[in-house]
């Protein structure tokens, strides 16, 4: 069956550093890819996606290349602010729109 | 634009009850999805409605857990009678007519169900 498997946090990193989250899946077929965050009292958002292998997905400074060889699909972030800190959250999409998720890594930025 | 309703926000209850949420989806939207999310992991989904159709139910314990969207708008998920590892959040999500191509879905903030 389809998995995605990410990074355990929780990662605490300083105010202007650089974020990797990394992220591997397991799909039949071609899946697209997402990143979903959870801020603090907040629901899951979308925060980019890929639909195709080289693929890069961006948003609010967040980038993620769809990597078909290494089924990779890995969030970054060259420089966090307190404002990023939230729960991130790998997803895949297969048949339908039937989405798995990963576990979810937990960041907090400090000042 | 209105987001996805959930109510309540948060439940408690002890063992052997019985409980319901109630999801109200972005107007418009064909397709809602019930998840399950225990703490420190990801959602999983339970169910997914395209109007008033079951679409897929496969990871719903039908033993226990029941959910209908009637007249293909509301939706109510109920558990009954619940069990200690039922406690987790249960997130409602909703999104455009499902086809070919993703469409994106738009969550809403969830019930944290305890029990006890």
């Amino acid at each position: 069956g389809n998995s995605v498997t990410q990074m355990e946090g929780p990662v605490t990193l300083s105010e202007e550093a650089f974020l990797t989250i990394n992220c591997t899946y397991t799909a039949t077929g071609y899946p697209s890819l997402f990143w979903y965050v959870q801020y603090p009292g907040e629901g899951l958002q979308l925060l980019l996606k890929a639909t195709k292998a080289d693929d890069k997905g961006s948003n609010k400074g967040f980038e993620a290349t769809y990597r078909k060889e290494t089924t990779s699909f890995h969030l970054e972030k060259g420089s966090v602010q307190v404002s990023d800190s939230a729960v991130y959250f790998c997803a895949l999409k297969a048949a339908g729109n039937k989405l798995t998720f990963g576990g979810g890594t937990r960041v907090l930025v400090k000042p | 634009e209105a987001g996805v309703a959930q109510s309540p926000r948060y439940k408690i209850i002890e063992k052997r009850q019985s409980v319901a949420f109630w999801c109200n989806p972005i107007s418009g939207h064909a397709t809602l999805y019930w998840y399950q999310q225990i703490l420190g992991q990801g959602p999983k989904l339970l169910i997914q409605f395209q109007n008033n159709g079951v679409v897929d139910d496969s990871q719903l314990p039908k033993d226990r857990f029941s959910a209908e969207r009637l007249k293909g708008v509301d939706s109510t998920l109920k558990i009954q009678p619940a069990k200690l590892e039922d406690s987790a959040v249960y997130l409602c999500a909703s999104s455009a007519l499902a086809g070919g191509q993703y469409n994106e879905q738009f969550f809403g903030p969830g019930t944290r169900l305890t029990v006890l």
